[in-house]
């Protein structure tokens, strides 16, 4: 079945960087958009980027411009999050999600970062 | 970026009574508009897409309306566990989300 398997948790402190993976199963790698969402404890859901599994092709909500970077590797069909310059309210649940508003969609597990100093 | 509001915040309700949740954008997002249930300690799940149309497997029971900048989501007979946070996303313009309502027990 379509699985998006996420990487552990992570403790980091601020200033440092964190990059969080997701390793998909279950269909074509390439065939579709992957996205990273997260949500800080007891609040919302906030949309974090996006790529293009296909051609690489990537777009990052203005807020995290700059210190977010998705990738992908192909041959591993695994997608990955960079998040740097982390401050503690970047001290959240960070999801990896397919295709999320289409029916085919699936969210992985979650990852939760915890930033302390 | 597009700003999407819900109302309310928090919605008590009786098991086997409707609730109406509301979901504003602040232009028109067309009907690019998906409705997501998540439970506590879980992934949010898909249960409209299209503004209107239910995803796999959702029940009857969940329907969505709108277009534009006005959307609902209606739980038409509540059961226990469709006590949960609800989200909007716009997907119109990149994504959005809304704010959530928390759909509690009266």
């Amino acid at each position: 079945q379509v699985q998006l398997v996420q990487s552990g948790a992570e403790v980091k402190k601020p200033g440092a960087s964190v990059k969080v993976s997701c390793k998909a199963s279950g269909y074509t790698f390439t065939s579709s958009t992957m996205h990273w969402v997260r949500q800080a404890p007891g609040q919302g859901l906030e949309w974090m980027g996006w790529i293009n599994a296909g051609n690489g092709d990537t777009k990052y909500s203005q807020k995290f411009q700059g210190r977010v970077t998705v990738t992908t590797d192909s041959s591993a069909s695994t997608a990955s999050m960079e998040l740097s310059s982390l401050r503690c309210e970047d001290t959240a649940v960070y999801y990896c999600a397919r295709d999320p508003y289409y029916p085919t969609g699936v969210w992985g597990q979650g990852t939760l970062v915890t930033v302390s100093s | 970026e597009i700003v999407m509001t819900q109302s309310p915040a928090t919605l008590s309700v009786s098991p086997g009574e409707r609730a109406t949740l509301s979901c504003r954008a602040s232009q028109s997002v067309s009907s690019n508009l998906a409705w997501y249930q998540q439970k506590p300690g879980q992934a949010p799940r898909l249960l409209i897409y299209g503004a209107s149309t239910r995803a796999t497997g959702i029940p009857a029971r969940f329907s969505g309306s709108g277009s534009g900048t006005e959307f609902t989501l209606t739980i038409s007979s509540l059961q226990s566990e469709d006590f949960a946070v609800y989200y909007c996303q716009q997907y119109n313009d990149w994504l959005t989300f809304g704010g959530g309502t928390k759909v509690e027990i009266k």
